[in-house]
């Protein structure tokens, strides 16, 4: 059973259509939940890390939120800049120091001129 | 600061072969990991390492996969032999204490054929 899933997989705006990607989770104990993005050939970018239901976090064009299921990625006017896949992750409350995160697929976002 | 250093960039093997992928973490980061990513899927956690001691491998491979972290800093991960399905970008991360998400680096590409 998948723990964290990502709506939808590909996702093509216009530029300056506003947009939510989804990503909904199953843990037994969140103790944060990170929103990273990843261009063609490169490793995972860290945006934002939400711990508690309600919290939001903004950096330019986007805006994380979280609620007790799932987190939202909000992004305001994009720019064809903002193309790249948004990676959502998990990580839980484990013992021994193990702080791993567990990702969904992704989202693959194009913005078009 | 300089980010996580990973060589090589690209690998191509034979099935049954071995090989090695080698990452150098930011400096002072005590927290490292290796993440295998497969197309069109996110990073899974393989190993991770706090100094030089593991933490958590329990996604490990470890009739084919080994990896260590001599001394606490530099690490080296091994796969022995490689079979079609390890086709993937192995992703190396570290991080200190910062709750704000893990530094990547840009991964090796490895395809087996």
């Amino acid at each position: 059973e998948d723990q964290v899933t990502q709506s939808p997989e590909a996702l093509r705006l216009q530029e300056g259509e506003s947009s939510s990607l989804n990503c909904s989770y199953t843990v037994s104990g969140l103790r944060g939940l990170f929103w990273y993005r990843q261009d063609p050939g490169k490793g995972p970018e860290f945006l934002f890390t939400l711990y508690s239901a309600g919290e939001e976090k903004e950096k330019e064009r986007l805006k994380a939120t979280l609620t007790k299921k799932e987190s939202f990625l909000h992004i305001t006017a994009p720019k064809p800049e903002d193309s790249a896949t948004y990676l959502c992750a998990v990580q839980e409350w484990a013992g021994g120091g193990a702080d791993g995160l567990t990702f969904g697929k992704g989202t693959h976002l194009i913005i078009q001129p | 600061e300089a980010g996580v250093a990973q060589s090589p960039r690209y690998k191509i093997i034979e099935k049954r072969q071995s090989v090695a992928f080698w990452c150098n973490p930011i400096s002072g980061h005590a927290t490292l990991y290796w993440y295998q990513q497969i197309l069109g899927q996110g990073p899974k956690l393989l190993i991770q390492f706090q100094n030089n001691g593991v933490v958590d491998d329990s996604q490990l491979p470890k009739d084919r996969f080994s990896a260590e972290r001599l001394k606490g800093v530099d690490s080296t991960l091994k796969i022995q032999p490689a079979k079609l399905e390890d086709s993937a970008v192995y992703l190396c991360a570290s991080s200190s204490d910062n709750p704000n998400g893990y530094t990547f680096g840009s991964g090796t590409r490895l395809t087996v054929v």
